[in-house]
C-alpha cells in the first residue's frame, strides 16, 4: 500500500518555464512534507519542506504548496534551468520515518 | 561543515553472506536513519538510531540490524543476504529535538548480491 504517490514518472519542460511536480498521500497523520532532488550516483539532496499547518513555503525559485483537504502537495520551480534536471522525490514524515514517493524524472530542455 | 559520508561506495556479495555498511553523520547531528532504495523506487525506511538505541523501525526482518556509536556514526548489518537485498543503501542524519526533523542523506552504498 503506497502511502505517498508520484503519479508522473517523468516531466519535460523548456528552460525558463515553470515545472510543476505533484505528489499525493493517503495518511492524514503525516505532519511534515519534504522534497528531495537526486542526481545519478548521489544521495537525495534536501530542497524544501512544509509543515502540515501551512499551505505554502517559498525558497528562491522553489515553492511547495500543500492542500491538506485533497492530501496533495506540489513543487513549483520557476524559472526552470537545465541544472534542475534530476529525479525529484516527495517525502512525508511521521514518527521518525520518511515515506517516499517513487520519484518524478524532470528534464529541462535548453 | 562535514556532510554525511558512507563507506564503501560499492560492494558485491553472494547469497547467504553477511555485510556491514558504515555511515558518519553530519557534524552536529545526533540521529541516524537507514533507507533501502531498490531500482526505480523511492527509499524505504529501515530503522533509526538515537542515543545508541534503535528509535524506530520499518517493515524489515530482524536480519537487518544496526549500531550507533558515541560519536553518532552508525553501522547497518545485514545477515543471510538474499538476492532481493541488492539495492542502494542510504544513510541520513538529523538533529533530534522536535517533532519534525529534516534528514540529510549521504551518497549511499550500492550492494549487489549474486
Amino acid at each position: 500500500d503506497q502511502q505517498v504517490k508520484q503519479n508522473s514518472p517523468s516531466l519535460s519542460v523548456q528552460e525558463g518555464r515553470i515545472s510543476i511536480l505533484n505528489c499525493d498521500y493517503t495518511n492524514s497523520m503525516f505532519d511534515y512534507f519534504l522534497w528531495y532532488k537526486k542526481y545519478p550516483a548521489e544521495g537525495p539532496t534536501f530542497l524544501i519542506s512544509i509543515s502540515s499547518i501551512k499551505d505554502k513555503n517559498e525558497d528562491g525559485r522553489f515553492t511547495v504548496f500543500l492542500n491538506k483537504s485533497a492530501k496533495h502537495l506540489s513543487l513549483h520551480i520557476v524559472p526552470s534551468q537545465p541544472g534542475d534536471s534530476a529525479v525529484y522525490f516527495c517525502a512525508a514524515y511521521l514518527r521518525r520515518a520518511l515515506t517516499f514517493g517513487s520519484g518524478t524524472r524532470l528534464q529541462v530542455q535548453p | 561543515e562535514t556532510g554525511v559520508t558512507q563507506s564503501p561506495t560499492h560492494l558485491i556479495k553472494t547469497r547467504g553472506q553477511q555485510v556491514t555498511l558504515r555511515c558518519s553523520s553530519q557534524s552536529g547531528h545526533n540521529t541516524v536513519s537507514w533507507y533501502q532504495q531498490a531500482l526505480g523506487q523511492g527509499p524505504q525506511f529501515i530503522f533509526q538510531y538515537y542515543r545508541e538505541e534503535e528509535n524506530g523501525r520499518g517493515n524489515f526482518p530482524p536480519r537487518f540490524s544496526g549500531l550507533q556509536f558515541p560519536n553518532y556514526s552508525s553501522e547497518l548489518n545485514v545477515n543471510a543476504l538474499e538476492l532481493d537485498d541488492s539495492a542502494l543503501y542510504l544513510c541520513a542524519s538529523s538533529l533530534a529535538g522536535g517533532l519534525q526533523e529534516t534528514q540529510y542523506f549521504g551518497p549511499g552504498t550500492r550492494l549487489l548480491v549474486l
